[in-house]
Order: structure tokens, then C-alpha cells, then sequence
């Protein structure tokens, strides 16, 4: 079974940029793995930021930015907020319905 | 709106069975399909199972395979999750989620709240 890998802990600077990572065991991250991106908050549910890649749902703040970035899935936070201090999952779908998690980026913002 | 109430948690022996509920509303349910995904403590998100819209398909991990099974009510707008042979290792937080668009569309956009499986003696 394939693994997805994520940076552990990353800390950003407020208002400054930072770019979290998502990579597969089995190569190369596309388009084809339909990447997500999910924050959650300490006892709260988690929401879904970025789907396909690329795109922001409604309700996903314009700082967040996803993206395919050197064989791996992206997720750019530029101008960071104390409020999006969080842990960060991304999924991949490797075949039909069945996904994997990476395990997660908790991010400080300090 | 889109909600998602999670219920049925709570303590069970290891071997002991337990079913998970998820009441949906806002939507046409059957329109969808629909997900468990698990948190165990402390510890990162786990996808368990996914039903097509109609229920004919069905997707498990292999943490759960043969113990666990996800089904859904269409006409009660519910999704459920048998758990059988229940392990420690089971205990987590079990969501419930819907994705962002219908029919082929399998990962989680909408989540509910959650609840709670503890598996200990």
C-alpha cells in the first residue's frame, strides 16, 4: 500500500509564507490523484480547503493556495494568520474509492 | 445547509459490536456517496469506508475489512458503520463525510462533527 508523506511541523512567521508538502511513495503526485487538503483545529472537525489540486472551496480563504510543485501536491499559505495555526492533512486517490492520508503538518504560527 | 450528526459511540469490550449512525440533512442523500473516515487519539485521519449513492458499492481499508461493514438508509437519510470484533487499536474518532459533488465523487468535502469509539477492557 502506498504511503503519503508530510512535513511533520513547519512554523511561519505572521504574514509570511510557507509551503506544505504531499508526497506518495509511488512516485510522482498528478492531477490524476485528485490531492486534497484539510485543516483542522484542536477538537473541531476538519475542513476541506483545497480539492483537485488547485481549487479553493467558498469558503477557503484567498491565501490558501494549492498546487502540483516538484512531483508533489502543495499547499501555500501566503500572509499567514494567527487563526490558521493547525494541523494540515492532504489525500491522495491512488485506485477507485479507496484514499490515503498523509500524516498531517502541524503548523505554528509564530 | 449540509449537516452531518454523528451518534452511536461510546465504551465497548475488545470483541464487542458496535454500530455507528450519521443523519443527513440539506441534501439529496442518495445523490451522494458517503464516507467514515477515523482519528484515533492524538494521531492523524484514517479512511475506513466509502458507499456509492445507491449503496451497490462498496470500499473498506484493510484495517477494517471483514469486521467492519458501511451501509446506508436512503429513504431515513443515513448512513451507517457496523463495527464488529472490536480492537483497541479501533479507538478513535469516527466521521462521517460527504463529498463536495455527487454522483463518481468519493472524497470527503463536508464533515460532521464525530464520534467517539472506545475500545478497552
Amino acid at each position: 500500500q502506498a504511503v503519503v508523506t508530510q512535513e511533520p511541523s513547519l512554523t511561519v512567521s505572521p504574514g509570511g509564507t510557507v509551503t506544505l508538502t504531499c508526497d506518495s511513495s509511488t512516485g510522482t503526485v498528478t492531477s490524476g490523484h485528485y490531492p486534497y487538503w484539510f485543516q483542522q483545529k484542536p477538537g473541531q472537525a476538519p475542513r476541506t480547503l483545497i480539492y483537485d489540486a488547485t481549487n479553493r472551496h467558498s469558503w477557503t480563504p484567498a491565501r490558501f493556495s494549492g498546487s502540483l510543485l516538484g512531483g508533489k501536491a502543495a499547499l501555500t499559505l501566503s500572509g499567514a494568520q494567527p487563526e490558521d495555526e493547525a494541523d494540515y492533512y492532504c489525500l491522495l486517490t491512488y485506485s477507485g474509492a479507496r484514499k490515503i492520508f498523509g500524516g498531517g503538518t502541524k503548523l505554528t504560527v509564530l | 445547509e449540509v449537516q452531518l450528526l454523528e451518534s452511536g459511540g461510546g465504551l465497548v469490550q475488545p470483541g464487542e459490536s458496535l454500530t455507528l449512525s450519521c443523519a443527513a440533512s440539506g441534501f439529496t442523500f442518495s445523490s451522494y456517496t458517503m464516507t467514515w473516515v477515523r482519528q484515533a487519539p492524538g494521531k492523524g485521519l484514517e479512511w475506513v469506508a466509502g458507499v456509492s449513492g445507491s449503496g451497490g458499492s462498496i470500499y473498506s481499508s484493510d484495517a477494517v475489512k471483514g469486521r467492519f461493514t458501511i451501509s446506508r438508509d436512503n429513504f431515513q437519510n443515513t448512513l451507517y458503520l457496523q463495527m464488529n470484533s472490536l480492537r483497541a487499536e479501533d479507538t478513535a474518532v469516527y466521521y462521517c463525510a460527504r463529498p463536495l459533488c455527487s454522483g463518481d465523487c468519493w472524497s470527503p468535502g463536508y464533515w460532521g462533527q464525530g464520534t467517539l469509539v472506545t475500545v478497552s477492557s
